[in-house]
């Protein structure tokens, strides 16, 4: 069976600071694929980015980051000087395949205050 | 991009009525979508997956005389709650994926259900 932890409920942060949001994972599977979302207030999940998992890259897209770790199945989410508009629920999911159905993590609230 | 719109983004119905939720892929087909259903404050639960031309495949616990899952074409998927109780209230999202090994998953923009 596949989990997703964010031990994280709730994070607040003051606009400008650095912000990581953990993830944890567990899968029997050799092949699998790790994601993060973003949920604003509307509802709606935004994509952020996909990692497979022979991929141990880390990625840095702008003011955001990711660090995937097989030895500790970790794939954390750093927001670098963050933004009173990254406020948002954040979730990390766990796929066997590319596009198949998600095992989503419980979510972190990310309040970013100004 | 590939987009997938859902509709209504929200509704409201009375208790005992049935409500049918559209999921469509508008720039690609879509032979997988998944109907995820949300809690406030909890995360996605993963309902069923609906193959167009085949019967869904609902995921354990999911009433599937319920929660009707009907994809008829390869860019329409709908889901229909049948006589909607006040507890089926919530937020339901679906996702989809074309037939490309590398394509993502792309997620409706969700709606949100309330029944009095």
């Amino acid at each position: 069976a596949q989990k997703v932890t964010q031990a994280q409920t709730e994070i607040s942060v003051v606009e400008k600071e650095d912000v990581t949001l953990d993830c944890v994972y567990e899968t029997r599977d050799t092949t699998y694929y790790l994601f993060w979302y973003k949920q604003p207030p509307s509802g709606e999940l935004v994509f952020l980015i996909r990692r497979n998992s022979f991929d141990e890259q880390n990625e840095i897209s702008g003011r955001y980051s990711w660090n995937f770790q097989k030895s500790t199945s970790s794939f954390n989410f750093t927001i670098t000087a963050s933004q009173v508009v990254d406020s948002a629920v954040y979730f990390c999911a766990l796929s066997n395949t590319n596009a198949g159905k998600s095992t989503f993590g419980d979510g972190t609230t990310l309040t970013v205050k100004p | 991009g590939a987009v997938v719109s859902q509709h209504p983004s929200r509704v409201i119905c009375k208790s005992g009525t049935s409500v049918k939720i559209e999921c469509r892929s508008l720039d690609f087909q879509a032979t997988t979508m998944f109907w995820y259903r949300q809690f406030p404050k909890q995360s996605l639960m993963l309902m069923a997956t609906s193959n167009e031309g085949s019967k869904a495949t609902y995921e354990q616990g999911v009433e599937k005389d319920k929660f009707l899952i009907n994809h008829a074409s390869l860019t329409l998927s709908t889901l229909t709650v049948t006589s909607a109780h006040p507890e089926d209230s919530s937020f339901y999202i679906c996702s989809a994926t074309d037939k490309g090994v590398r394509s993502p998953l792309h997620f409706g923009n969700g709606t949100r259900l309330t029944v009095t």
